[in-house]
């Protein structure tokens, strides 16, 4: 059982460049998250989907953007990096939508310069 | 506003001692769930447990046990005779029915051999 893998498991990117970090499930979960971890801050939402075809706007979204084209995918992209987005991101996924357990992939490190 | 609060940036504990870690939340939701993730040095989160707001039984899984008290707003955590393995960071978080899992800044765990 895979459960959620993400990639790629480190990057260092300059400033400017456009990035996309994947995220696939393949517990048929409906819903999804894409989560970003900074020291003292713990975690804080950025998108989420609730299921395939639907997104919404998490606490932090600006500068990242998101698409849900199946159940088992949840890309996150920035258009155009800032130092700022250094950080680790995370994807999640429930069952469904509600209060079910999240379950968390391993997370992607980057570091914008 | 709905918050997490966990107090404890840091504690060392010397192997085989207990320790209580501590997580207290807000919420005007009556109906909400609370969990407990760990993450240990390789970086992944590990959910640990949940908790709805209806079921303020105390829960014991090996040497985890779980102290929920709607009366003070508080889920703590404590680990008996603790050991080596685990050292980590311990996150709280708090779900009250939207799609955000409201996380606590963590207190990092380390047990001393």
């Amino acid at each position: 059982i895979a459960g959620i893998t993400q990639a790629p498991t480190s990057q260092i990117l300059a400033a400017g460049r456009r990035m996309t970090l994947r995220c696939t499930q393949d517990m048929r979960h409906n819903a999804m998250y894409w989560y970003r971890q900074d020291l003292g801050l713990g975690l804080r939402l950025i998108h989420y989907s609730n299921t395939a075809g639907t997104t919404g706007k998490g606490e932090v979204p600006d500068g990242y953007s998101v698409s849900r084209a199946n159940t088992d995918d949840f890309p996150l992209t920035l258009a155009s990096a800032v130092p700022s987005q250094t950080s680790v991101y995370f994807c999640a996924s429930r069952i469904a939508a509600g209060r079910d357990t999240q379950y968390f992939g391993p997370g992607t490190r980057l570091t914008v310069l | 506003a709905q918050k997490v609060t966990q107090a404890q940036t840091e504690i060392s504990v010397v192997e085989k001692e207990d320790v209580t870690l501590d997580c207290v939340y807000e919420t005007r939701d009556t109906t909400y769930y609370l969990f407990w993730y760990k993450q240990p040095p390789s970086g992944e989160l590990v959910f640990l447990i949940r908790r709805n707001s209806f079921d303020e039984q105390n829960e014991i899984s090996g040497r985890y046990s779980w102290n929920f008290q709607k009366s003070t707003s508080s889920f703590n955590f404590t680990i008996t005779a603790s050991q080596v393995v685990d050292s980590a960071v311990y996150f709280c978080a708090l779900n009250f029915g939207n799609e955000k899992l409201t996380f606590g800044t963590g207190t990092r765990l380390t047990i001393i051999p």
